[in-house]
């Protein structure tokens, strides 16, 4: 297996441009994280997904800020528009059903100008 | 709040050379404990997992102890090697919450020769 895999690895775009990052995650595994890292706040959660269904959006910071899981292969996280704050790296991961651990893909750099 | 407080922020030794890393937390109810090693680049990757009944658990060089009377862990690396550089990170899983980890800032460690 790949692992999880997420693309593009890097972006950098302008302010107010809309940004689509993406997921796939190890086949199997039903729960996907979305996560945001900085330098000042480290990883924060920003949802996550079970069997595809949200189940707890309560880290997204804003509207600006969405987040799909449309089949078990797939997500996306949508910003829309960008701001520069939102320069950070998005790593997703996934856990498996009746396991412990979350799997971390290598995260996607986003540059916001 | 729960919070994973890590020390020391940074760290630099001569490959060869032990160290310890330290995690308090005041997250509660505790269910368990996690250290992860994160590349420059990278996603995390879990070095071990501990319930609240586990004191000590190894993987190779790398020893976790954990108190859960006074909420501290710790991270020993015995014989560091130049691979061991990287950001680790104290994570924090409240119970019933498997899927919401508190995270740490983590600690930069540096190994030179």
């Amino acid at each position: 297996d790949a692992g999880v895999i997420q693309s593009p690895r890097h972006e950098v775009t302008e302010m107010g441009q809309e940004v689509t990052l993406r997921c796939k995650p190890i086949s199997g595994h039903n729960s996907l994280f979305w996560y945001r890292q900085t330098m000042m706040r480290g990883l924060e959660l920003l949802i996550y997904f079970n069997n595809n269904v949200p189940i707890d959006d309560s880290g997204m910071p804003e509207d600006r800020f969405s987040a799909k899981m449309p089949n078990a292969s797939f997500s996306t996280l949508k910003i829309q528009p960008s701001e520069p704050r939102d320069s950070a790296v998005y790593f997703c991961a996934c856990r498996a059903q009746w396991g412990n651990e979350q799997f971390f893909g290598p995260g996607t750099r986003l540059t916001v100008l | 709040k729960n919070q994973v407080e890590q020390s020391p922020q940074s760290l630099i030794i001569l490959e060869g050379k032990n160290c310890t890393l330290q995690c308090n937390y005041t997250v509660s109810p505790f269910s368990n404990l996690r250290w992860y090693k994160q590349d420059t680049g990278r996603g995390p990757v879990s070095l071990t997992i501990m319930t609240f009944s586990e004191n000590t658990k190894s993987n190779g060089r790398y020893t976790a102890t954990l108190d859960a009377d006074t909420k501290q862990s710790s991270l020993h690396i015995t014989a560091s090697q130049l691979s061991d550089s990287a950001s680790y990170i104290c994570v924090v899983s409240l119970t019933g919450g498997g899927n919401k980890l508190t995270f740490g800032t983590g600690t930069q460690l540096k190994v030179e020769l």
